[in-house]
């Protein structure tokens, strides 16, 4: 049930910026709702990494940041460290399926 | 810091129904939203429902008539029961707290996301 396409990988050198693109249609991002981004580590559960589109929880670095525009979201990564080596989902409300709705994932690769 | 903890049979036999309970440490299941969402091998997150510490609920649809999430506030811990599982329910379960925006003092259901997570338990329906 994944409405919201990210690609499937993506990657950088040690320092470098990324950015995950996570789009979705007229019933979810384009409508408005917003987006939030997890973090999953190898092995581990998700852990919430923006909220809100732009909003970093405290104890996230601000390397990492979100920004929403029309029926896309992004998530950006600056100065890449390999332990940011993980998958990234994002998240938003999807009012045709009435439901929480998540992205395909992304893997970062730190080459 | 609250800290969640899911535990069950890792193995479900087809047409059974899966149970699972999310044990909340660290702080108290009131006064808050908690939720169910899954990861099939190699797929993406899905949404299962949430339950409030009062009882009230809300089901993805996709899953609504199959699915029963109940509260126990005494033991500070949440359950998940999904009926007549197929090896398509096979997934790693995970419970959350639910946490919402709020604007004025209306919490904006359409602003939701997932904080903190359990740690995750693998479910295999198979015979």
């Amino acid at each position: 049930q994944s409405v919201l396409t990210q690609p499937p990988s993506v990657s950088g050198a040690p320092g470098q910026r990324v950015t995950i693109s996570c789009t979705g249609s007229s019933s979810n991002i384009g409508a408005g709702y917003d987006v939030h981004w997890y973090q999953q580590l190898p092995g581990t559960a998700p852990k919430l990494l923006i909220y809100g589109n732009t909003n970093r929880p405290s104890g996230v670095p601000d390397r990492f940041s979100g920004s929403k525009s029309g029926t896309s979201a992004s998530l950006a990564i600056t100065g890449l460290q390999a332990e940011d080596e993980a998958d990234y989902c994002c998240q938003s409300y999807d009012s045709s399926l009435s439901g929480y709705v998540f992205g395909t994932g992304t893997k970062v690769t730190v080459v | 810091q609250v800290q969640l903890q899911e535990s069950g049979p890792g193995l479900v036999k087809p047409s059974e129904t899966l149970s699972l309970t999310c044990t909340v440490s660290g702080g108290s299941i009131s006064s808050y939203f908690w939720s169910w969402i899954r990861q099939p091998p190699g797929k993406g997150l899905e949404w299962i429902g949430y339950i409030y510490y009062s009882g009230s609920t809300d089901y993805n649809p996709s899953l609504q008539s199959r699915v029963a999430i109940s509260v126990d506030t005494s033991k500070n811990r949440f359950s998940l029961k999904l009926s007549s599982v197929t090896a398509a329910d096979t997934a790693v379960y995970y419970c959350a707290r639910v946490e919402a925006t709020v604007r004025g003092v209306i919490i904006d259901w359409s602003s939701v996301w997932f904080d903190p997570w359990g740690q995750g338990t693998l479910v295999t329906v198979s015979s």
